[in-house]
Order: structure tokens, then C-alpha cells, then sequence
């Protein structure tokens, strides 16, 4: 059974600070590995999307990596503002979905960028 | 263009009731997912569509609940005899195609359902 776990469960930075999340899977086969983004109240918002033959996406300040062998894969954060504050999901799809991209999700970080 | 729409986006009902929550994907997107987060809790997956059949259900949590999709489009899902656990965030998600590696799924506002 594939379990997706995310450290830290909560952080808390000054802004400008440059900063990483953690999520780990526990079944490599995986088709693809996403991070989204939660604002209270709100929906997913799809971040980055990474295949699983592909070693790190980026889109400006973000930059998420994947070690598939390992399980891991890590968001890094540039330059950390106000704005970023909100809870970041990981998720992952894979054989074990039954061939189709039914996501396993992370518990969440729940980030605070304080002024 | 439009995204993912729920409604309604607050729902408080009492234990016993009915209720159902439904979910506008986007257009031309073929397959559809619910997903429910309890408070403090992860996602969890609860049904996928491909077009108007639903392959896996192995999510939904109870006979209580169940989901239909009408015209490969509009989704509902109905929870019945409601009770104080299915409080919870109910998320629907489209995407593309429903498989392959670049696939992503497209998340609505979600639906906030609380039994009292």
C-alpha cells in the first residue's frame, strides 16, 4: 500500500528566507508526483508536476526534485514572501492506482512566511 | 477559462438527512475524481469517472455514499442518512485523459459539509 509522508508537518520563517519541504513514498512505482498548493477555504492548485523519469521541475521561485529510487522528493522555496503562507500538499499516482492517476496524498506542510 | 466548479460551497445538515454535493468539471475533460478531507487529515480518494462509468470505487467509504456522471460532464455524489463523521472538505478534481504521466488533475473550491 503506497503511504506518502511530508516533513516538516508545519514551518514557520521570516521572509526572504529560502526553505525545503519534504515528502517521502513508500512504493517507487509511481507515473508521476505532484505538489499543490491548499489556501484555507480554497482548492488544490497544481504547482509542479514531475514524471517519473524526470529528476526536478521548476517554475520561477519553486523548484521540486524527485528521487524515485529512494522515494523522496523535496520543494524548495526561493526567497520566501508573505504570500507563499498556505498548506503544500504532496501526491503521488502509480501502478498501484490501477493504471489511471488517482492520487495518494501527503498530511500536508503547513507553511507561515511572517513579515 | 473555467475551472472546476462545486456546489454548494457550504452545506450543514442534520444526522439522518440526505444530501448532494455536485461538481462542473472542465470541459472536455474526461475523468473525474472526488476526494474527501476530514479535518486535520489528508486527502483520501473516494470514486474516479472515466466518461460517465466509474471503474473504482474502492473509496467510497460506505453504501451510504454514492456517485453518478451524467453526459461524460456534471457529477453528483449523494451521501444518505448522513452521520457526524462525514463531516469533511468534499474536493472534486478533472483531468485530460485520467492516465499517463503528465496528466494533472484540475482541483474545484470544494464543498464543506458539516453534520450536526
Amino acid at each position: 500500500k503506497q503511504e506518502v509522508t511530508q516533513i516538516p508537518a508545519a514551518l514557520s520563517v521570516p521572509e526572504g528566507e529560502n526553505l525545503v519541504l519534504n515528502c517521502s513514498f513508500t512504493d517507487s512505482a509511481i507515473y508521476n508526483l505532484q505538489w499543490f498548493r491548499q489556501d484555507p477555504g480554497k482548492g488544490l492548485t497544481s504547482l509542479l508536476l514531475i514524471q517519473s523519469s524526470q529528476r526536478e521541475q521548476t517554475s520561477g521561485r519553486l523548484n521540486a526534485s524527485l528521487d524515485k529510487s529512494s522515494g523522496r522528493s523535496t520543494l524548495y522555496i526561493a526567497a520566501s514572501q508573505p504570500g507563499d503562507s498556505a498548506t503544500y500538499l504532496c501526491a503521488v499516482s502509480g501502478s498501484f492506482s490501477g493504471g489511471y492517476n488517482k492520487l495518494i496524498f501527503g498530511a500536508g506542510t503547513r507553511l507561515a512566511v511572517h513579515p | 477559462g473555467a475551472g472546476v466548479s462545486q456546489s454548494p460551497s457550504n452545506k450543514v445538515t442534520e444526522k439522518g438527512k440526505d444530501v448532494e454535493l455536485r461538481c462542473d468539471p472542465i470541459s472536455g475533460h474526461t475523468a473525474l475524481y472526488w476526494y474527501r478531507q476530514r479535518l486535520g487529515q489528508g486527502l483520501e480518494f473516494l470514486i474516479y469517472f472515466q466518461g460517465n462509468s466509474a471503474p473504482d470505487k474502492s473509496g467510497l467509504p460506505s453504501d451510504r455514499f454514492s456517485a453518478e456522471r451524467t453526459g461524460g460532464s456534471v457529477s453528483t455524489l449523494t451521501i444518505q442518512r448522513t452521520q457526524q463523521e462525514d463531516s469533511a472538505v468534499y474536493l472534486c478534481a478533472s483531468s485530460l485523459f485520467g492516465g499517463g504521466n503528465t496528466d494533472t488533475q484540475y482541483f474545484g473550491p470544494g464543498t464543506r459539509l458539516t453534520v450536526l
